[in-house]
């Protein structure tokens, strides 16, 4: 069955530290999606990025990078020299091609960036 | 561009009482639509959603009920809410094949006393 873990409830790190969020998932398929989500203390969930699973190059955009890794079936995000501006719940999800078109969400990772 | 919004933003309402919030995109035609549901401090639950008017798909069974009178309008409503139905209630919308990217409203606050 599909599911998504991401273990880490909370992370808490001083400004400027470097940050990964984890994020495992679980598919039997061979074509699924992978996203990463930002909810601010506003609510709305802001999206990062989204990656198939054909595409296992990592990615990077500005402070943001992404490491996916097929053979260990991780998803997971960096945040380098983190800001303030970046506390805020992180959610993982996975989206499969076949059976189920849903979104599954992990639990999401509370991150914590103290001045 | 597209945009998404959804009201009221905070409501608070007795047990027993009904509901219903609503949720319009703009600038995009026939997306697919859906609800979902944040309890406090948990991750998301989908709830319905929608490929077209009148077309309502319900994931878990509830008191809740969901209605899509127009292309781009998604209600979802209750006849009598439970204390239960509290939590953070978010519209999303993509286009095209249902495993593309959802993009997300503002959400809406339910406190049920």
């Amino acid at each position: 069955a599909q599911k998504v873990t991401q273990a880490q409830t909370e992370i808490s790190v001083v400004e400027k530290e470097d940050v990964t969020l984890d994020c495992v998932y679980e598919t039997r398929d061979t074509t699924y999606y992978l996203f990463w989500y930002k909810q601010p203390p506003s609510g709305e969930l802001v999206f990062l990025i989204r990656r198939n699973s054909f595409d296992e190059q990592n990615e990077i955009s500005g402070r943001y990078s992404w490491n996916f890794q097929k053979s260990t079936s991780s998803f997971n995000f960096t945040i380098t020299a983190s800001q303030v501006v970046d506390s805020a719940v992180y959610f993982c999800a996975l989206s499969e091609t076949s059976g189920t078109y849903k979104y599954i969400f992990g639990t999401g990772t509370r991150l914590k960036v103290l001045a | 561009s597209q945009t998404i919004h959804q009201w009221p933003a905070t409501l608070v309402q007795p047990v027993g009482s009904p509901l219903s919030l609503e949720c319009t995109v703009e600038g995009t035609s026939n997306p697919n639509l859906y609800w979902y549901r944040q309890a406090a401090g948990r991750g998301l639950q989908l709830l319905f959603y929608s490929v077209g008017i009148g077309q309502i798909s319900s994931e878990v069974p509830q008191n809740l009920s969901a209605s899509r009178p127009q292309d781009r309008q998604f209600i979802l409503s209750s006849k009598k809410l439970l204390l239960s139905d509290s939590g953070f209630y978010l519209c999303a919308w993509n286009k095209g094949l249902l495993q593309e990217t959802q993009y997300f409203g503002p959400g809406t606050r339910l406190l049920v006393l």
